[in-house]
């Protein structure tokens, strides 16, 4: 049973690039999730899927970002114009549907450096 | 909203040492769900428990321990007998009710915990 992937690990870019992150869930599981984490705190949320649908967008996810999710599969976190200030962890996590099943489990992260 | 706090930001003990972890949390939901997280230097998170807030029962799993307490909004994480791998960054954190939008998790800043040989 393979885990949560991610791709790339680390992304390297220019201010005002556009970049493109790829999250592959674990198999079956319906609802996705991606998080940024910034040195020093926690993971801080950004945007949910079930399935194919982007349910919820945190007030984080500038006009910037967006995040796709076709077929309900994989998902995508694109971010237009890149600033300083995106630099960070972008985790993706998934979990199972129903109402036993709680539990996100999370990818390695790509690490953004915008320089 | 929600809010979970750990006041304790690095802790350091020397192997074989029993350790807590602290975690207040705040919400308004009835119903929630409690989580721990581990972050070792490698930095993927790794899934370690969930509780629900209608199931108080503490747990232990090997060296691992947790203290569910709703009187005090207190989730608190013991590691007895500590090893230099526990060594990690250590996050509780909170989600609502339900299985749609407010499953989002909620995090607290971490407790970086070193174990010294």
């Amino acid at each position: 049973d393979t885990g949560v992937s991610q791709d790339p690990r680390h992304k390297i870019t220019k201010r005002g690039q556009n970049v493109t992150f790829r999250c592959d869930p674990i198999s079956e599981h319906n609802r996705l999730y991606w998080y940024r984490q910034t040195l020093g705190q926690g993971p801080e949320f950004l945007t949910y899927f079930q399935n194919e649908a982007q349910l919820e967008k945190s007030r984080l996810l500038s006009d910037r970002f967006s995040a796709e999710r076709p077929k309900g599969s994989f998902s995508t976190l694109e971010i237009q114009r890149t600033e300083q200030g995106d630099s960070a962890m972008y985790l993706c996590a998934s979990r199972a549907g129903g109402t036993l099943a709680y539990e996100q489990y999370f990818g390695p992260g790509t690490r953004l450096t915008v320089t | 909203a929600q809010k979970v706090t750990q006041a304790q930001t690095e802790i350091s003990v020397v192997e074989k040492e029993d350790v807590t972890l602290d975690c207040v949390y705040e919400t308004r939901d009835t119903t929630y769900y409690l989580f721990w997280y581990k972050q070792p230097p490698s930095g993927e998170l790794v899934f370690l428990i969930r509780r629900n807030s209608f199931d108080e029962q503490n747990e232990i799993s090997g060296r691992y321990s947790w203290n569910f307490q709703k009187s005090t909004s207190s989730f608190n994480f013991t590691i007895t007998a500590s090893q230099v791998v526990d060594s990690a960054v250590y996050f509780c954190a909170l989600s609502g009710p339900g299985t749609g939008a407010n499953s989002k998790l909620t995090f607290g800043k971490g407790i970086t915990l070193s174990v010294r040989p």
